[in-house]
């Protein structure tokens, strides 16, 4: 049963406009949630994370919303950049100090097209 | 170093036989974390030191995954007999400490990962 799901593991957006990664989450418990970008090669590097406390959460051009009724979270990057193009890992955990151990979506291959 | 080392950056291995992977953490990180990522899929949360805590080995798959780390710095991740459902990239972070640290950088710093390929 996986907890954490990106259900699109493609999406190409043109530059500049926006891109929408989506997640879904299935273990109530979770209540801290980040989004890491992944280049080949590399390890991935943290973007953005947000607490169940909030619904929202903006830095720059990203932005995490989370809907706790739904159990789901997106992250919005506007405008979207060709150095956008990577892999996007959607992340849970319970309680923020537990965010090194947390359980990461199969990723979201984005590609931001010149 | 500037950041998270590891070391090989690949390695292919004959099923069997025994592999050492090795992470060279951020100097001062006191938190250090093993996952793995198999092809197609995210990472999946292996072990966690903390200082001079006992390891957090929750997410070892099987008795045949150990990590130690020395001294509180390097650590090496073990596989024994390897199989080639071990076939994966095995990445390691670090952080200052363990938990979220600030709005905007969490800390955890990720290396480069290695790549192990059970043949």
């Amino acid at each position: 049963d996986q907890q954490v799901k990106q259900n699109s593991p493609s999406l190409s957006v043109q530059e500049g406009r926006i891109s929408i990664l989506n997640c879904d989450y299935t273990n109530s418990m979770f209540d801290y949630f980040l989004w890491y970008k992944k280049y080949p090669a590399e390890g991935p590097t943290f973007l953005i994370s947000i607490s169940s406390i909030k619904d929202k959460n903006e830095d720059g051009r990203f932005t995490v919303f989370l809907n706790k009724s739904a159990k789901h979270l997106s992250l919005h990057i506007v405008p979207s950049q060709p150095g956008d193009s990577a892999v996007y890992f959607c992340a849970a955990s319970a309680r923020s100090a537990n965010a090194g151990k947390s359980t990461f979506g199969d990723g979201t291959t984005l590609t931001v097209k010149p | 170093g500037a950041g998270v080392s590891q070391s090989p950056s690949n390695k292919v291995t004959e099923k069997g036989k025994d592999v050492e992977l090795r992470c060279d953490p951020i100097s001062g990180h006191t938190a250090l974390y093993w996952y793995r990522q198999s092809l197609g899929q995210g990472l999946e949360f292996l072990i966690y030191f903390q200082g001079n805590s006992a390891p957090d080995k929750s997410g070892l798959p099987s008795d045949r995954f150990s990590a130690e780390r020395t001294g509180g710095s390097v650590s090496t991740l073990t596989i024994q007999r390897t199989q080639q459902e071990d076939s994966a990239v095995y990445l390691c972070a670090s952080s200052l400490r363990g938990g979220g640290q600030g709005r905007h950088n969490y800390g955890y710093t990720f290396g480069s990962g290695t790549r192990l390929t059970v043949v």
